[in-house]
């Protein structure tokens, strides 16, 4: 089944501590992104990557990182998580025809 | 920038009543029209892209339309099932492939 893997889906954690959510594609798409869902805001692009080792900024990329060394992983990684960083975050990958297929979502508590 | 509004905000139906949702959008050179399904707590589920005005899509209860300045997703005699938040989105041209996502449609069917 063609799928985008995130773990873990619920992380509840303190200020400051570093934190990676991981996310896994099995469909070969080149293109991954990560984005966060905030109520009244929508979904916001946080980071994207063409393809391996090619990372790019999103619109809301303060606090973040991402790294893309194997085509099929693109963790998120927050050095230093924030309570406004408190969010539901979605990673999705894309066929060259633009349609995405996102993960189920990891709900973060930031404390 | 590109911008997509989507209206009504939420809906309640019955269940065999038909109506349409909308999405209003500016975008700088589309590349596509998407209509995602979310239900809560889950990732958002692919259901249309529509690339040029005049374009219609189909899925079981569900037709998308477009047009130059909006999208329409008319729901025919939908079931509780359908209930869910619509979310519409729009690809531009500026090369990061991201979406631009609207706030959603919460539909409510009630039997």
């Amino acid at each position: 089944e063609a799928q985008v893997t995130q773990n873990p889906r619920y992380l509840i954690t303190v200020t400051g501590k570093k934190l990676t959510v991981t996310c896994s594609q099995n469909m070969n798409h080149e293109y991954m992104s990560w984005y966060r869902q905030d109520p009244g805001l929508g979904l916001r692009q946080i980071y994207y990557s063409m393809n391996v080792e090619v990372t790019d900024k999103g619109d809301v990329p303060e606090g973040y990182k991402v790294s893309r060394k194997e085509k099929r992983n693109f963790p998120l990684i927050l050095e230093s998580p924030s309570p406004n960083q408190t969010s539901l975050y979605f990673c999705a990958s894309s066929d060259p025809l633009g349609g995405y297929t996102f993960g189920s979502g990891t709900r973060l508590t930031v404390v | 920038e590109d911008q997509v509004t989507q209206s009504p905000e939420a809906l309640r139906l019955q269940e065999g009543e038909s109506s349409s949702l909308n999405c209003s959008y500016t975008v700088s050179g589309l590349r596509g029209l998407f209509w995602y399904r979310q239900d809560p707590g889950k990732g958002p589920e692919f259901l249309f892209t529509l690339y040029s005005a005049g374009e219609e899509k189909e899925k079981e209860r569900l037709k998308a339309t477009l047009t130059k300045k909006e999208s329409f997703l008319h729901i025919t005699a939908p079931k509780p099932e359908d209930s869910a938040t619509y979310l519409c989105a729009v690809q531009g041209d500026t090369g990061r492939r991201a979406l631009t996502f609207g706030s959603g449609t919460r539909l409510q069917v009630q039997p």
